[in-house]
Parts: structure tokens; C-alpha cells; sequence
């Protein structure tokens, strides 16, 4: 049973909008939430983080949104550029235990 | 910059043989992983170790065992290796300044196993 779902498995988006990528989760004990980029033959990198008592968490053009009462998490990159094309990989965590990663959505952003 | 680094990016074993994974981080982390990552079901643990010769099981562990002997090398070894084994491995580290998951990890670059 997953307690981590990224339902689109990808996700194709024109230079310059927004990219939305979603994640849903089952356990409503998860704390922290957190989005990992991968780009082929590397390793995932992380990217943003948000804890459960905020709803929202900004970087740069990266902001992250927590839905608590949804279980529902979003990433958003505003303006969206190619070399953000990546797989994206939403986690949670309860109590600082470990990481449940989510399946990942593929990013493409055509230029 | 952490730099975890994978001894191999790619291997080819076969059916029954031990395989050994090595992996090691240059930024004196206490926490190290090992995952492996599959299409359609992401990242998910085998193994971590909190510190050297410390290790808990992770959510799929069967068919593996691992070894930290020091701080900055943990290995990941498959005892007698099976074709459900082909897999993507990922090593991981992580301080322990916010807690064993909440420190941002940071990976290596993997390493594609395929078993025939």
C-alpha cells in the first residue's frame, strides 16, 4: 500500500509557464514533506522542503504547497525552463523516521 | 559539497553469486542509506545505519545485509544475488543535525545492477 502517490507519471509543460507537479499522501501522522529532482544517470538531488506546521514554502522559482486537510502536496516552478526537465520524487517522513518516497513524475519542459 | 561516491555504475552478475556494493561520503555524515529505485514504485529503503557498525532494517531487506566497519563506507551486499535483485541502487547520506530523515540526503549516482 503506498503512502506516497504521484498519480502523474508525467507531466509536459511549454518554457516559460508553470509547471504543477502533485503528490498525495495516506498517513496523516507525516510531518515533513519534501521533493527531490533526478536527472538520468545521476543521483536524486533535493530540491525543497516544507514542515507540517506551514502551508507553504518558497525558493527562487521553486515553491512547495501543503494541503493538510487534502493530504495533498504540490510543487510548483514558476517560469518553468528546460533544464528542469527531471523526475521529480515527493517524500514525507513522520517524526523524523524514515523517508517514504513516492513513485515519481517525469518533467519535460519544451522549449 | 558532499560527494557520495558509488564504486561502480554499472554491473552484471549473475544467479547466486555474492554482489558487493560499495559506497562512500567525504562529509564525516553519521547517517548513511541504501535504497533501490524501480519504475512505477520509487525509492524504497533496504538498509540504514545511524552510525559505524549500527544498522536497521529498512521496508525491503530480504536478500540483503550491509556493513559499516567505518564512519565513511557502507556496503551493501546481496548474498547469493536473483534476478528480482536487477535494480537501480542508490546510496545516501545524511547528517544528524535534524534528525535521522529531516537532513536533507544526499545521493550518489547509483548503480544499475542487472542479474541473469
Amino acid at each position: 500500500d503506498q503512502q506516497v502517490k504521484q498519480n502523474s507519471p508525467s507531466l509536459s509543460v511549454q518554457e516559460g509557464r508553470i509547471s504543477i507537479l502533485n503528490c498525495d499522501y495516506t498517513n496523516s501522522m507525516f510531518d515533513y514533506f519534501l521533493w527531490y529532482k533526478k536527472y538520468p544517470a545521476e543521483g536524486p538531488t533535493f530540491l525543497i522542503s516544507i514542515s507540517s506546521i506551514k502551508d507553504k514554502n518558497e525558493d527562487g522559482r521553486f515553491t512547495v504547497f501543503l494541503n493538510k486537510s487534502a493530504k495533498h502536496l504540490s510543487l510548483h516552478i514558476v517560469p518553468s525552463q528546460p533544464g528542469d526537465s527531471a523526475v521529480y520524487f515527493c517524500a514525507a517522513s513522520k517524526y523524523g523516521n524514515k523517508l517514504v518516497f513516492g513513485a515519481g513524475t517525469i518533467l519535460r519542459v519544451k522549449s | 559539497d558532499v560527494k557520495v561516491t558509488q564504486s561502480s555504475r554499472y554491473l552484471v552478475k549473475r544467479t547466486g553469486e555474492k554482489v558487493f556494493l560499495e559506497c562512500v561520503q567525504d562529509m564525516d555524515h553519521e547517517n548513511m542509506f541504501w535504497y533501490r529505485q524501480d519504475p512505477g514504485l520509487g525509492l524504497r529503503l533496504i538498509y540504514f545505519s545511524y552510525d559505524v557498525k549500527m544498522k536497521e532494517k529498512g521496508d525491503i531487506p530480504e536478500g540483503y545485509s550491509v556493513s559499516r566497519e567505518k564512519k565513511e563506507r557502507f556496503s551493501l551486499i546481496l548474498e547469493s544475488a536473483s534476478t528480482n535483485q536487477t535494480s537501480m541502487y542508490l546510496c545516501a547520506s545524511s547528517s544528524r543535525r535534524f534528525g535521522a530523515y529531516n537532513s536533507p540526503l544526499h545521493f550518489g549516482n547509483g548503480t544499475r545492477l542487472t542479474v541473469t
